[in-house]
């Protein structure tokens, strides 16, 4: 059983549009990350949100961090071909020495 | 951002030799390190913790002695997979916990090894 579930696990749109991928959990967490990670490549760092409620935003895309700090939202808007790619949430748990990973979302962006 | 590289980015070996593939913090101090395995289009999943010069903590499941773990150095931790076999191949990717207050984790380029 995976501690954060993403949704949806697969997306396919056009480009223009706008999505949201969520990242669900009945923990608590003290901070949260996103990440991006294209084909044949590591994740790599977009954001990290650490208080309940908390909104972040990096050009078009918009990540927010739950009230009670169990899920986080990750929303793009006019999505372009380069946003394509397998999107992660990562959780730290208070006491654990290593980040819980989500299940992923993996982004299609069609030109 | 921290820069993790690895090295090699890519491998072909034998059935029953051995690999090593090298993680390295290029411009910060990494306490501990993580390894992990992807399987196509699937996410990440912990293999072991890396803690510098202490024994790798591994996650269960993960077999002690055909993935051997050194973390010898403050920026090198080494993952050697021992008597390779074809269901061993997969893409590996180390990353290095930053700082003490907030965790972040900085994510190498990963390797892909391929067992014949």
């Amino acid at each position: 059983t995976q501690l954060l579930e993403q949704s949806p696990q697969f997306l396919s749109i056009q480009e223009g549009e706008n999505l949201t991928v969520y990242c669900n959990s009945s923990s608590v967490f003290s901070s949260l990350q996103w990440y991006r990670q294209e084909p044949g490549e590591g994740p790599v760092l977009l954001v990290t949100v650490v208080t309940g409620g908390e909104v972040k935003k990096l050009k078009r895309l918009t990540f927010q961090f739950g009230d009670a700090r169990k899920d986080s939202s990750l929303h793009i808007t006019a999505a372009q071909p380069g946003d394509t790619g397998l999107y992660l949430c990562a959780g730290d748990i208070s006491g654990a020495n290593n980040l819980f990973f989500g299940t992923g979302t993996r982004l299609t962006v069609i030109p | 951002g921290a820069v993790v590289s690895q090295h090699p980015s890519w491998v072909i070996c034998k059935s029953g030799t051995s690999v090593k593939i090298e993680c390295r913090s290029l411009d910060f101090q990494a306490t501990t390190m993580f390894w992990y395995r992807q399987f196509p289009k699937q996410s990440l999943m912990l293999m072991a913790t890396s803690n510098e010069g202490s024994k790798a903590t591994y996650e269960q499941g993960v077999e002690k002695d055909k993935f051997l773990i050194n973390h010898a150095s403050l920026t090198l931790s080494t993952l050697t997979v021992t008597s390779a076999h074809p269901e061993d191949s997969s893409f590996y990717i180390c990353s290095a916990r930053v700082g003490r207050g907030r965790y972040e984790q900085y994510f190498g380029p990963g390797t892909r090894l391929t067992v014949t």
